[in-house]
C-alpha cells in the first residue's frame, strides 16, 4: 500500500509569489490534513478536508487556502508569500467514518521563501 | 484550552539504556493520545495510540506508553534504546470534531555509543 505522497519535495519562491503544494492520500482515505512545521514554532495545524469540504481551519491568515479534489487529493495554496512562511509543510490522511483516527503523514514539502 | 506539554526538549541516552519521554496534556474529556517519531528530513511515523481501554499501550519498534488520567500524562518508554532510535518524538492529542492533532513541542533524542 502506497503511503501519503507530496510534491514537490522542495520549493523555492520569492516574497510576494504564490506557492502550490500537492498531496495524495493513501488509497481509501478520505480526509486530508495540512500542517506547518516551522523552525521554533513546532507543528501547527493548517487545514482539514473531508469529502471535498473544509471541516476545520487553524489560526492562519486567509492567504493560506486549499481544496480537496473528487479523488481526495489535495492542494495547499499560499498567496503573497512572506519570509516567515518558510517551513516544512506536512500532509496527512486518515480513514473515513471515524471522528478521531490516526493520521498518516507524508514526507513533506520544504518551502523556502527568499 | 487544549494543550500538550513535552517538558524535555532534548534527551541524551546511551545505546542499550532505557528511555522515557514525558508528555502531559490538558483536555476536558478523555483525549485520544498519540506518539509520533520524526527522523531528519522525513515525515512523522505513528508509534502508538491510546483511544480507550487498557492504559498500557504497545507500539511499534519496541515502544510502549502508559495513560495516567490522574496525572494527565501519556509517557513513552523503551527498555533498551538502539542507535536508530535517534530522532525527534512528538506527543499529540486529538478530539471529536477537531480533525486536527494538537502536538507538543517535541523531544529530540540523541543516542550515544
Amino acid at each position: 500500500e502506497a503511503g501519503v505522497t507530496q510534491s514537490p519535495t522542495h520549493l523555492i519562491k520569492t516574497r510576494g509569489q504564490q506557492a502550490t503544494l500537492r498531496c495524495s492520500p493513501i488509497s481509501g482515505h478520505t480526509s486530508v490534513y495540512w500542517y506547518q512545521q516551522a523552525l521554533g514554532l513546532g507543528l501547527q495545524f493548517l487545514l482539514w478536508y473531508d469529502e471535498g469540504e473544509e471541516r476545520n481551519r487553524g489560526n492562519f491568515p486567509p492567504r493560506f487556502s486549499g481544496r480537496q479534489f473528487p479523488n481526495y487529493s489535495s492542494e495547499l495554496n499560499v498567496n503573497a508569500l512572506e519570509l516567515e512562511d518558510s517551513a516544512l509543510y506536512l500532509c496527512a490522511s486518515s480513514r473515513p467514518g471515524q471522528t478521531v483516527s490516526e493520521q498518516f503523514f507524508g514526507p513533506g514539502t520544504r518551502l523556502t521563501v527568499l | 484550552a487544549q494543550s500538550v506539554t513535552q517538558p524535555d526538549i532534548h534527551i541524551t541516552v546511551s545505546e542499550g539504556a532505557s528511555l522515557e519521554l514525558r508528555c502531559n496534556y490538558s483536555y476536558g474529556a478523555t483525549p485520544y493520545l498519540f506518539w509520533y517519531v520524526q527522523s531528519p528530513g522525513q515525515g512523522l511515523q505513528l508509534l502508538l495510540k491510546y483511544f480507550s481501554g487498557d492504559t498500557l499501550v504497545q507500539g511499534i519498534k519496541g515502544f510502549e506508553a502508559e495513560f495516567k488520567r490522574s496525572q494527565s500524562s501519556f509517557n513513552l518508554r523503551k527498555p533498551s534504546v538502539h542507535w536508530s532510535d535517534a530522532a525527534e518524538y512528538f506527543c499529540a492529542v486529538g478530539a471529536d470534531s477537531w480533525g486536527k492533532l494538537q502536538f507538543g513541542a517535541g523531544t529530540q533524542v540523541v543516542v550515544t555509543p
